[in-house]
């Protein structure tokens, strides 16, 4: 069945770079993508990557893509306190998006 | 634009009685969802909609009940509520079934 996996909880010094990993199942997905959320809030949008990409960069994002081993990670550069979120990664199937259990990402100065 | 919006904010409801939530977006979307989110468990999905008057099972279904009869509009209904439905519900919506989906800012209900 659908399984995305992701580590429960990353914790990074203000201004280094961060890097959350995520392992997905479901070779056909045509998109992956990877949400914020804030607390006491829904999801939003951060980035994604179509799957017949390798990278993709957005600012201090990026998105690396290994197809092989299914395997998807994002790293934010220069993390800031504003990063501390938990960050989702969803992989496509069918109609409907199947979601990690979210990274847990504290940043302390 | 208000985007995705939800009714109400929080609840508590006592074991056995029963409520409706209510999902509105305004971003003439095909697609919806209502997921629960639950600590270390991640966005887990009820029930979704391709389509106005169409529903379907997600990964966590039971208990639970949808209807679609507005494009615009998706409901969730508890019809007896128990203590496992204590959740956090976020209902979501997109253009395409694979595309991006725009969440709304929740519901946190407590069953007692």
């Amino acid at each position: 069945g659908e399984d995305v996996e992701q580590s429960l909880f990353l914790s990074v010094r203000e201004g280094d770079s961060s890097v959350i990993n995520c392992t997905y199942t479901d070779s056909s997905s045509t998109y992956l993508y990877w949400y914020k959320q804030e607390p006491g809030a829904g999801l939003q949008l951060l980035t994604y990557i179509f799957s017949n990409m390798d990278m993709k960069q957005d600012q201090r994002l990026t998105v690396l893509l290994n197809k092989k081993d299914k395997h998807l990670s994002l790293r934010i550069a220069d993390t800031q306190t504003g990063d501390s979120a938990i960050y989702f990664c969803a992989e496509t199937h069918t109609d409907k998006l199947i979601f990690g259990t979210g990274t847990r990402l504290q940043v302390f100065p | 634009n208000a985007g995705v919006t939800q009714t109400p904010k929080f609840r508590v409801l006592k074991t056995g009685q029963s409520m409706t939530l209510l999902c509105a977006q305004d971003m003439n979307h095909e697609y919806m969802y209502w997921y629960r989110q639950d600590p270390g468990m991640g966005l887990r999905l009820i029930h979704y909609s391709v389509g106005e008057g169409t529903t379907a099972k997600g990964e966590v279904p039971d208990g639970y009940n949808v209807s679609r009869l507005k494009k615009q509009n998706f409901l969730l209904g508890l019809e007896s509520a128990a203590p496992s439905q204590t959740s956090v519900y976020f209902c979501a919506s997109s253009y395409q079934g694979s595309g991006e989906q725009y969440f709304g800012p929740g519901t946190r209900l407590t069953v007692t």
